[in-house]
């Protein structure tokens, strides 16, 4: 069981939005930096926000992330079927002294 | 370009031991927070061990503390990850990931199979 919790999968249409949250604790989101990955099919994962709401060089505009309390969210606009992958939120967790990250979201582009 | 190449995954026994590598390249070695991080199969990913620059800060996740031992030599520009008594819920992929505040570079993984 993840300290981190999201949801398992979400599904939207081409060219929609979808939205994954990720739920921590004090010791975990409230107080540290949440990063946002994404992990294709048979490749090692990809960072896509860092410090909650930051674009590595690279990451289009269509991924956004926020933070407010003990939840974070991960945003992706104009879906594209390339976005089909694994999503990942992941943070330290100052009490455990330790990287936790969440179970993963399967997102499906219909 | 940043790169992490992980080597020394393979088969192994219940009970057995398995030392993983990872050459690191593109960027100031030495100046980074390094990580392993494991995904078994059909699971999410898990934190594995995470040392700081001058090895004074190492830390463990609790499934691998006193089996596993996380090392790294600046010099060479690379990391390892010696494991022992290993289990079958070890059984894994294990990534060399780069960065402390945020994990920023992931290697390509090598797979380490624990079995009878």
């Amino acid at each position: 069981q993840s300290v981190l919790t999201q949801p398992p999968s979400v599904s939207a249409a081409p060219g929609q939005k979808v939205t994954i949250s990720c739920s921590g604790s004090s010791s975990s989101i409230v107080n540290n930096y949440v990063s946002w990955y994404q992990r294709l099919p048979g490749t090692a994962p990809k960072l896509l926000i860092y410090d909650n709401n930051k674009r590595p060089s690279g990451i289009p505009d269509r991924f956004s992330g926020s933070k407010s309390g003990t939840s974070a969210t991960l945003g992706i606009t104009g879906l594209q079927t390339g976005d089909e992958a694994d999503y990942y939120c992941g943070t330290w967790d100052s009490s455990l002294s330790a990287w936790v990250f969440g179970g993963g979201t399967k997102l499906t582009v219909l | 370009e940043v790169q992490l190449v992980a080597s020394g995954g393979g088969l192994v026994k219940p009970g057995g031991s398995l030392r993983l590598s990872c050459a690191a390249s593109g960027f100031i070695f030495s100046s980074y927070t390094m990580n392993w991080v494991r995904q078994a199969p059909g699971k999410g990913l898990e934190w594995v061990s995470s040392i700081d620059v001058g090895s004074d800060y190492i830390y463990y996740a609790d499934s691998v503390k006193g089996r596993f031992t996380i090392s790294r030599d600046n010099a060479k520009n690379s990391l390892s990850l010696q494991m022992n008594s290993l289990r079958a819920d070890d059984t894994a992929v294990y990534y060399c990931a780069r960065g402390g505040r945020e994990i920023d570079y992931w290697g390509q993984g090598t797979l380490v199979t624990v079995s009878s």
